[in-house]
């Protein structure tokens, strides 16, 4: 069935370091990838998307990178800072999920602590 | 707090008592949905709907049900069936494959 799978589970990196989060997915007719940032209590927050018309996109020290071939894609965080510290899920779109359009599945999250 | 309107923030639930989350958005999304989230967890689908009057289900639909009367209203009851219902609750909405916006989420605990 639809899924998306990402890893890893939990990431510790030391402040300034590059963090990356990778995802893969199961129809390839899926369209959609939004990210989305998830801190202590709160609600999930879209940080960066992208199409699968595009291969990559940037914003600042974020960026997305897909490869629909393989299905998979990844997000990458450079000169990585304490506040970024939080949970990061992935979704893609299913356009063919229970015969709608464009239902977001969910990664299972990935932890990222960042050490000053 | 843009658009999507949770409540309660907390919610208690007695063993056999049936409780509902509400969930209201002004943003004129067609699409709403509800994740269920566990401690240390992803997000699981419950529900969704993508037009008045239809909704389907996700992949934990098991005891919860909801309605979708209205467009900007989508409420989840929790009943008795669903054996283990302490969760952190999410609703979202969304157009059609596009960016989905969240509540801020209803923390439920049995009692």
């Amino acid at each position: 069935g639809e899924n998306v799978e990402q890893h890893p589970s939990t990431l510790s990196v030391q402040e300034g370091d590059s963090a990356v989060i990778k995802c893969t997915y199961s129809d390839s007719a899926s369209n959609y990838f939004p990210w989305y940032k998830q801190e202590l209590g709160k609600r999930p927050q879209l940080i960066i998307d992208i199409r699968s018309n595009v291969g990559e996109k940037k914003d600042q020290r974020i960026a997305v990178t897909l490869n629909k071939t393989a299905k998979h894609f990844s997000l990458h965080i450079t000169e990585t800072q304490p506040e970024d510290s939080a949970v990061y899920f992935c979704a893609a779109s299913f356009p063919n999920y229970g015969g709608s359009q464009g239902n977001l599945i969910f990664g299972k999250g990935t932890k990222l602590s960042v050490k000053p | 707090d843009g658009g999507i309107t949770q409540s309660p923030k907390y919610l208690f639930r007695k063993e056999g008592q049936n409780v509902t989350l509400s969930c209201e958005q002004n943003l004129n999304h067609d699409a709403m949905y509800w994740y269920r989230q566990d401690p240390g967890q992803g997000l699981r689908l419950i529900y969704y709907s993508q037009i008045v009057n239809d909704f389907q289900k996700g992949d934990i639909a098991e005891g919860y049900s909801v309605s979708r009367e209205k467009k900007e209203s989508f409420p989840l009851t929790v009943t008795s069936a669903q054996k283990n219902p302490t969760a952190f609750y999410l609703c979202a909405s969304s157009m059609i494959n596009t960016e989905a916006f969240f509540g801020q989420g209803t923390r439920l605990t049995v009692v």
